[in-house]
This record gives C-alpha cells, sequence and structure tokens, in this order.
C-alpha cells in the first residue's frame, strides 16, 4: 500500500519567514496529494491541493509543489503569522470511488514566533 | 453552508463497554469515510461508504469494529468491548461523488479507561 513520510515533524518560524514542509510517497499510482491544517481540538480542514498533472499550484501565502519523477510533495508559506500556527499533514490517494481513501503523513508541528 | 458534524464530541468509556459515534455528512455528498487518529499521529484510514454501499473496510482494525450507513446519509461506527488501545479521535469525512476533496468533522475523542 501507499506509504507517504513527511518532515520536518516540528518548525519553528518567526513571523513573516516562510515555511517550507515536505512529503515522499511511495506508489506511482498516487495523482491526488491534499494538505491540511489542523488545529487543537478540530478537525482537519483542507487548505491546498494538487493533482498529478500540474507542477505547482498556489493560493495567496501558500503553494504546494509536485516533483512526479522523484515522489514528493512541498508546501511552502510565505509571510507567516501567528494564525498559521497548527500541525499540518500531507496526504495522498489515487482517484475518485473506492482508490479515494487518504494516506496521510505523520504531521509537522508549525510553530509562528513573534 | 453546514460541515460535517460528528457527536458526541467526546466519549468515556469502561473497558468492555460499546459505544456509538455519529457522523452527519455535508448534505449532498455521497462519499463518507471514518479515519482513526492517534495522539500524535496523521489520520489512518478506517472505512469508505458511497451511499449506503460500504465498499472498504480494510482499515478497521477487528470484528469489533463495526459502521453502517443505512439510508445513504448519516453514518454510525460502532466499537463492541472497547479496549484501551481504542482510545483515539475518530474523524469522518465527505465529498462528492467523484470527488477527490474531502472535508472533515471535528471528531469524536474516545477515552476507554
Amino acid at each position: 500500500g501507499e506509504n507517504v513520510e513527511q518532515h520536518p515533524s516540528t518548525l519553528s518560524v518567526q513571523e513573516g519567514d516562510s515555511a517550507v514542509i515536505k512529503c515522499t510517497y511511495s506508489d506511482s499510482a498516487s495523482n491526488y496529494f491534499p494538505w491540511y491544517k489542523q488545529e487543537l481540538g478540530k478537525g482537519p480542514q483542507l487548505i491546498i491541493d494538487i493533482r498529478s498533472n500540474v507542477g505547482e499550484k498556489k493560493d495567496q501565502r501558500i503553494a504546494v509543489t509536485l516533483n512526479k519523477t522523484a515522489k514528493h510533495f512541498s508546501l511552502h508559506i510565505t509571510e507567516t503569522q501567528p494564525e498559521d500556527s497548527a500541525v499540518y499533514f500531507c496526504a495522498a490517494n489515487q482517484g475518485t470511488g473506492t482508490a479515494s481513501k487518504l494516506t496521510f503523513g505523520t504531521g509537522t508541528r508549525l510553530q509562528v514566533t513573534l | 453552508g453546514a460541515g460535517v458534524s460528528q457527536s458526541p464530541r467526546y466519549k468515556v468509556a469502561k473497558r468492555g463497554q460499546d459505544v456509538a459515534l455519529r457522523c452527519d455528512p455535508i448534505s449532498g455528498h455521497v462519499s463518507l469515510f471514518w479515519y482513526q487518529q492517534a495522539l500524535g499521529q496523521g489520520p489512518e484510514f478506517l472505512t469508505y461508504f458511497q451511499n449506503e454501499a460500504q465498499l472498504d473496510k480494510s482499515g478497521l482494525p477487528s470484528d469489533r469494529f463495526f459502521a453502517e450507513r443505512p439510508e445513504g446519509s448519516v453514518s454510525t461506527l460502532k466499537i463492541q468491548r472497547t479496549q484501551q488501545e481504542d482510545s483515539a479521535v475518530y474523524l469522518c469525512a465527505s465529498s462528492l461523488v467523484g470527488g477527490n476533496e474531502q472535508f472533515f468533522g471535528p471528531g469524536t475523542r474516545l477515552t476507554v479507561l
């Protein structure tokens, strides 16, 4: 089955700096890669996603890149703010229907300090 | 609009008790997923429904875990004879038919004493 590895496990940045979180996946059949933000006591919130036919996607301060050949994808957050502090999870799946179950990484705890 | 809701938000059970966790998906979402999230870990897949059909239950850890979605909307995850290792947050997610985006509820935190 699919295996998703994520690093770093913790990341501390100063407000205004950039943060980068990296993930690798094992199954070349995976074609959808979402990123979730989880705050304490809440469920994961989808913040951005990318499909395998695209190499990069950007939404305001957040961007995701995908390298299919190397089987890795990354989340980039620019101009970090204290409200960006949370745990971030990458995930992967292989399509829709029965192939749509997500395999998650182990999470990155991001702390943005003033 | 209303998102995915789950109840109860917190459940404490004594070892050996049965529990039932409820999920109300987003209206119109055909696909429904259950995940288990242990402390400090990412969510792990348990089971998947398309409408009322349970198409994948490969992630259920034992036959003590049972899920149903009889009318293709609300779903219940039942755990029989709970054990301490069942302590976790149980997350429900839903998505549109043919869609990739999964939207999660707030989860139910189960503590087995």
